[in-house]
C-alpha cells in the first residue's frame, strides 16, 4: 500500500470557523509532512513530523496548528484563517532521514477556500 | 539565489519527440534528488530518484552532475499523457527544496 489519503478533498470556511484536515498513511513511514500549494506555484513546507514529534515549523503562523496523533495519522488545525490561506493543503510521508531512500508520498490534498 | 533553479519551459513538443531539461540546486551537500511530475489540481506523484549514475525507467532518463550541481531529465518518444508540470526536488535531511516546475506539453 502505497497510498497517503487525505480528507476532506474539499473545504469551505469562513474566517471564524475551526476546521481540521485529516492525513492518513498505513506504509509505515515515520516522517510525515504538510505543505502549502498555490496555483502555478511548487508547494511550500509548512511542518514536519519525525517519530510523531514536531521537528521543523517553517515560520507557519498559529492559526496553522499540526497533531501527529500517531505514526498512521496526521492533522492540521485550522482557526481563524484568511482568504489568503487559500491553497492546496498537500500532506506527504517518508522514511526517516538517515534510514535509506527517503522519497516522499504525497496525498491528493485538500482544497482549501476561506472565505 | 533560490536553492532549485529550473528551466521553466513551456516546452511545446509533438508526439514522438525527445524533450530534455535541467535543474540546478545550489547545496552542495544535497543527498538525494528526484524527479516528480505533477498534473493539473494533482498531487506530485514521484517520478524517478536521480542516482549520480544516471538512471533510466523507460522512456524516462535522469542524470546527476554532482560536479556541476546539475540534474537532467530526458523523456524519448513523448505521449499525449507526458504533458505536465515536472518538479526538480533536492532532499536535505528532511526538507525538501522544489524548482518552480518545467511545464511540458506533448501534442498530438
Amino acid at each position: 500500500d502505497t497510498e497517503v489519503t487525505q480528507t476532506p478533498k474539499h473545504l469551505v470556511m469562513g474566517m471564524t470557523n475551526k476546521k481540521s484536515l485529516k492525513c492518513e498513511q498505513h506504509m509505515g513511514h515515520r516522517a510525515m509532512y504538510w505543505y502549502k500549494q498555490k496555483a502555478k506555484k511548487p508547494p511550500e513546507l509548512m511542518f514536519v513530523y519525525s517519530y510523531e514529534k514536531l521537528s521543523i515549523n517553517e515560520s507557519v503562523p498559529s492559526r496553522f496548528s499540526p497533531e501527529c496523533p500517531n505514526s498512521s495519522l496526521l492533522n492540521l488545525h485550522l482557526h481563524a484563517l484568511q482568504p489568503e490561506d487559500s491553497a492546496l493543503y498537500l500532506c506527504a510521508s517518508s522514511r526517516p532521514a538517515g534510514t535509506g531512500d527517503n522519497e516522499q508520498f504525497f496525498g491528493p490534498g485538500t482544497r482549501l477556500t476561506v472565505l | 539565489r533560490k536553492e532549485v533553479e529550473q528551466d521553466p519551459g513551456p516546452f511545446n513538443v509533438p508526439e514522438g519527440a525527445t524533450v530534455a531539461f535541467n535543474c540546478t540546486y545550489s547545496n552542495s551537500a544535497s543527498q538525494s534528488f528526484f524527479w516528480y511530475r505533477q498534473d493539473c489540481r494533482k498531487e506530485p506523484k514521484l517520478l524517478m530518484s536521480v542516482y549520480s549514475s544516471g538512471n533510466e525507467d523507460g522512456r524516462f532518463t535522469a542524470q546527476l552532475n554532482r560536479a556541476s550541481q546539475y540534474i537532467s531529465l530526458l523523456i524519448r518518444d513523448s505521449k499525449l499523457s507526458d504533458s505536465a508540470t515536472y518538479l526538480c526536488v533536492v532532499n536535505d535531511d528532511y526538507k525538501l527544496s522544489f524548482g518552480a516546475g518545467t511545464t511540458v506539453t506533448v501534442r498530438a
